[in-house]
């Protein structure tokens, strides 16, 4: 069974560095998701994609950050210039509609970032 | 201003018992409602849901209940057993088609042996 995947597992970089991250989503999920979970909270949603479209950012999502589905499979997630700030987990959610037309979403082991 | 709450950081219960958690909500536009179990350094796990058309859904030993007129949610898990240990979310949309979820910010739960 492949689930989301999500690499890598954990990076560390200092601050104004730039950092990449990758998601490959559930095989026939057309939807991508994107969230940032810091300490004591729950996931907050960045950005979504319906296949290559990006469809929604969230407030939360500044001009030094990036999303990108180029070929509606893996996504990926640039963050330039990093800051402290940025420091948290960031997860990824795939999804599409069952039967009844009703959408869940699965997500990724996350991406662990630290900013230094 | 929060429109997922989860004012129970944490609950401890013993194994066999039930354990309940608790969700509120201030968006009446929200119409549908999952719950997530997240272990330490793993995303979260999609545990159970339910549309506003409903007031109870079950699957095994989890069962979710819904008010909506007191814009409360539980999530019940019977009997409660010690790899139920985790944390606990609860989030909702606006579409149950698909849009962003919001999550409240999580309970920790402890089953002991």
């Amino acid at each position: 069974d492949t689930g989301v995947s999500q690499d890598p597992r954990h990076k560390i970089t200092k601050r104004g560095q730039n950092v990449t991250f990758r998601c490959d989503p559930i095989s026939e999920h057309n939807r991508l998701y994107w969230y940032r979970q810091t300490l004591g909270q729950g996931p907050e949603f960045l950005t979504y994609f319906q296949n290559e479209a990006q469809l929604e950012k969230s407030r939360l999502l500044s001009d030094r950050f990036s999303a990108e589905r180029p070929k509606g499979s893996f996504s990926t997630l640039e963050i330039q210039r990093t800051e402290q700030g940025d420091s948290a987990m960031y997860l990824c959610a795939s999804s599409s509609l069952d039967s009844s037309m009703i959408e869940t979403q699965y997500f990724g082991p996350g991406t662990r970032l630290l900013v230094l | 201003d929060q429109q997922v709450k989860q004012n129970s950081p944490s609950l401890s219960v013993q194994e066999g018992r039930i354990s309940i958690l608790n969700c509120d909500y201030t968006n009446s536009m929200f119409d549908y409602f999952l719950w997530y179990k997240k272990y330490p350094a793993e995303g979260p796990t999609f545990l159970i849901s339910i549309s506003s058309i409903k007031d109870k859904n079950e699957d095994g030993r989890f069962t979710v209940f819904l008010n909506k007129s007191a814009k409360h949610l539980s999530l019940h898990i019977v009997p409660s057993q010690p790899g139920d240990s985790a944390v606990y979310f609860c989030a909702a949309s606006d579409d149950q088609a698909g849009t962003a979820l919001i999550f409240g910010k999580g309970t920790t739960l402890s089953v002991s042996s």
